[in-house]
C-alpha cells in the first residue's frame, strides 16, 4: 500500500531556532497538506498545496510558516523562530483524485 | 463547511458491533462523507468513504440515508485494537477546494 513518509519522526529544537519538517507524499497525488495536533487536542489544518502553490491556509499559518515542494517528491514545512507553543505533532497528508487523504506518521516537534 | 456533530466518546466490549453516528445537516451536494481512525501519536488513517446509501469494505460499513444529513459508521465485532478516535469528515470536492477538516472525533474505548 502506498504511504506518506515523514522525517524526522521526532525533533527537539531550541526556542527561536528554525526547523524543517519533511514529507514525501504519494507519487501520483495532486493535493498536499500540513496539519498539526497539539497534545490532547484536535487535528488542525495548516495549509494545502496544489499545482505548486498554496491553495488554502488557516489563520495558524502565519508568516512564521512556509511550505515548499523543492523537487518532484519532497514537500517541506519550515517553521521559523520556533516558539514553545509550536510543540505538537505535525502531519503531512496527500490526496489524489478521490476524497481520500493519506497521512504520514507525523513528526513530533518539541520546542524547549 | 458542513457542521459536524458526533458523540465525544463511546464504550464497547470486544465482539460487539459499534455504530457511531455523525450529523452533518448542511452537507452540500458535492460533499463526500469520509471517516478516519486515529491511534495515539499516529496520523489519521482513512477507513471508509461514501456519498449515499451503503458502502462496505473489509474494515467497516457506512450507512448514509437519502437526505445525507447524517451517516453511521459501523464496526463489526470490535476488538481491543479498535480503541481509537474516529473522525467523521465532510470533504468538499468543488472548485478545487479539497481540505479535510477534523473535529473532536469520537473516542471509542473497547473493553475486554
Amino acid at each position: 500500500e502506498p504511504e506518506v513518509t515523514q522525517t524526522p519522526s521526532h525533533q527537539v529544537t531550541q526556542m527561536g531556532q528554525e526547523v524543517i519538517l519533511r514529507c514525501v507524499p504519494i507519487s501520483n497525488h495532486l493535493y498536499f497538506y500540513w496539519y498539526r495536533q497539539i497534545l490532547g487536542q484536535k487535528v488542525e489544518f495548516l495549509v494545502s498545496f496544489y499545482n505548486n502553490e498554496i491553495s488554502e491556509k488557516s489563520e495558524i499559518f502565519d508568516d512564521q510558516f512556509s511550505v515548499e515542494r523543492p523537487d518532484g517528491s519532497n514537500f517541506t514545512l519550515k517553521i521559523r523562530s520556533t516558539k514553545l507553543e509550536d510543540s505538537a505533532m505535525y502531519f503531512c497528508a496527500s490526496m489524489g483524485t478521490r476524497a481520500e487523504a493519506f497521512f504520514g506518521q507525523g513528526t513530533r516537534l518539541t520546542v524547549v | 463547511l458542513a457542521k459536524i456533530t458526533q458523540p465525544i466518546s463511546m464504550d464497547s466490549y470486544e465482539g460487539q458491533e459499534v455504530n457511531i453516528t455523525c450529523s452533518h445537516n448542511n452537507i452540500a451536494t458535492n460533499d463526500y462523507i469520509t471517516w478516519y481512525q486515529q491511534f495515539p501519536s499516529q496520523g489519521p488513517r482513512f477507513i471508509i468513504q461514501g456519498y449515499k446509501t451503503k458502502v462496505t469494505n473489509e474494515v467497516a460499513s457506512l450507512f448514509i440515508p437519502a437526505d445525507r444529513k447524517s451517516s453511521t459508521l459501523s464496526l463489526p465485532r470490535v476488538s481491543l485494537s479498535d480503541t481509537a478516535v474516529y473522525y467523521c469528515l465532510v470533504v468538499p470536492i468543488s472548485g478545487g477546494s479539497y481540505i479535510p477538516t477534523f473535529g473532536r472525533g469520537t473516542s471509542l474505548i473497547v473493553h475486554p
